[in-house]
């Protein structure tokens, strides 16, 4: 099925760095969203932008919804060890409820 | 519960076996729908309810897949004479509402299907 490009696919960084992932698609959305899935469990919801441009930010997670509707990134400031997970990107047009989902961006932080 | 509950969490099948995967919504949400996540990728649409009707099944992959909600709230998804190819953990997720515009997906833990 369908799925949004998502890069990278998995990094390692240190505790306290900061910490950038994207996703993009050949199609149009009208609203991108970013998730959080823990080994065991379903995706949790971080951050919904429903506005091409729109920059949002949760705590230390900042995302922006790119202009051309085809791409949105994800930043996380200052990683701690609990930032570990699969990022997920996804995305909907407007109208509709069928989410598309991006491929996934492993996260491992060494402290 | 205050979350969106599945059983059984893992699953251990024989291939040509029947399974059922079961999903409690949030109390209360209209719309249900169900997932399947293959290793190493993002989840994938199979089906939507609302309360009890199922209103897109485009996502299941073959007529051994089969779901319902006779009651509008639990859900349960059926595979019958399971594949190897059917070996994936399928997510459940709730909304209070339509399911769109804004209307937040709540995910459950899934269940994780292996077929051997």
């Amino acid at each position: 099925g369908q799925q949004l490009n998502q890069s990278p696919q998995s990094m390692f960084i240190q505790e306290g760095e900061d910490v950038s992932m994207n996703c993009t698609s050949s199609s149009i959305f009208n609203t991108w969203l970013w998730y959080k899935q823990d080994p065991g469990e379903g995706p949790v919801l971080l951050i919904a932008l429903y506005k091409a441009g729109e920059l949002t930010s949760n705590g230390r997670l900042t995302a922006q919804f790119g202009i051309t509707r085809k791409d949105s990134f994800l930043n996380i400031s200052a990683s701690i060890p609990s930032d570990v997970g699969i990022y997920f990107c996804a995305a909907y047009t407007s109208g509709t409820y069928k989410y598309i989902f991006g491929t996934g961006t492993r996260l491992k932080v060494l402290a | 519960g205050a979350g969106v509950s599945q059983s059984p969490r893992y699953k251990v099948a024989k291939r040509g076996q029947d399974v059922a995967l079961r999903c409690d919504p949030i109390s209360g949400h209209v719309s249900l729908f169900w997932y399947q996540q293959a290793l190493g990728q993002g989840p994938e649409f199979l089906t939507y309810f609302q309360n009890e009707a199922q209103l897109d099944k485009s996502g299941l992959p073959s007529d051994r897949f089969f779901a319902e909600r006779p009651e509008g709230s639990v859900s349960t998804l059926k595979i019958q004479r399971t594949q190897q190819e059917d070996s994936a953990v399928y997510l459940c997720a709730s909304s209070p509402t339509t399911g769109y515009d804004r209307d937040e997906q709540f995910f459950g833990p899934g269940t994780r299907l292996t077929v051997l």
